[in-house]
């Protein structure tokens, strides 16, 4: 079984829908983050928490907003999705902020 | 925000050859990781180099960090079919996270 799962791994929308994606991990790490890829731009981070009571603002936060609901849970929600929006979205996680362990991403498009 | 900058953005080379990406920035880092990332799936960690001027040889790829910890290199001597994947390097200087390159995306026609 994956350590790092998300869900879903596909989804299509439309403006203005809110949408969740989550974020699950069976290897007891305590941070956790939640990047953005799009073509040419690499990984953007979005948001991160280094544990349930500790969430931190990204390089691009506009727009989204996370939950931290356990320690092996992290769920990204887009209030109001747009369509500069559409990316592909990964969950990550690390121990002790060395090597981040990634999940298999979400495509998210927003018509 | 510490910027990574990584070229060629794209690379598309026979069997056997042997090619080199690159890692930039202006700013210094503690540490520098160089990831591949398949299709359909998320990145998964190489290497992790700390001192400057540091070498690492992982099979037929050879990663080195320089001397002031403000580039890094990855070499692969006769690349395969199998290395096709986006390589991204990531750097973590005085923030909590790590920052991106852009990544190059590796082709290598059999």
């Amino acid at each position: 079984d994956a350590d790092v799962t998300q869900t879903p791994r596909n989804r299509i929308t439309k403006t203005g829908k809110r949408i969740m994606l989550e974020c699950s991990q069976t290897k007891g790490h305590d941070r956790m983050y939640w990047y953005r890829q799009d073509p040419g731009l690499g990984l953007r981070l979005i948001y991160y928490s280094f544990d349930v009571k500790d969430i931190n603002k990204g390089e691009i936060s506009d727009g989204y907003s996370v939950s931290r609901q356990a320690q092996a849970k992290f769920s990204l929600s887009l209030e109001s999705a747009i369509p500069n929006q559409t990316a592909l979205y990964f969950c990550a996680t690390s121990a002790s902020g060395r090597e981040q362990f990634f999940g298999p991403g979400t495509r998210l498009t927003v018509l | 925000t510490q910027l990574l900058e990584q070229s060629p953005q794209f690379l598309s080379i026979q069997e056997g050859e042997n090619l080199t990406v690159y890692c930039n920035s202006s700013s210094v880092f503690s540490s520098l990781q160089w990831y591949r990332q398949e299709p359909g799936e998320g990145p998964v960690l190489l290497v992790t180099v700390v001192t400057g001027g540091e070498v690492k040889k992982l099979k037929r790829l050879t990663f080195q960090f320089g001397d002031a910890r403000k580039d890094s290199s990855l070499h692969i001597t006769a690349a395969q079919p199998g290395d096709t994947g986006l390589y991204l390097c990531a750097a973590r200087g005085s923030a909590r996270q790590l920052t991106f390159g852009s990544g190059t995306q590796l082709t290598v026609l059999p």
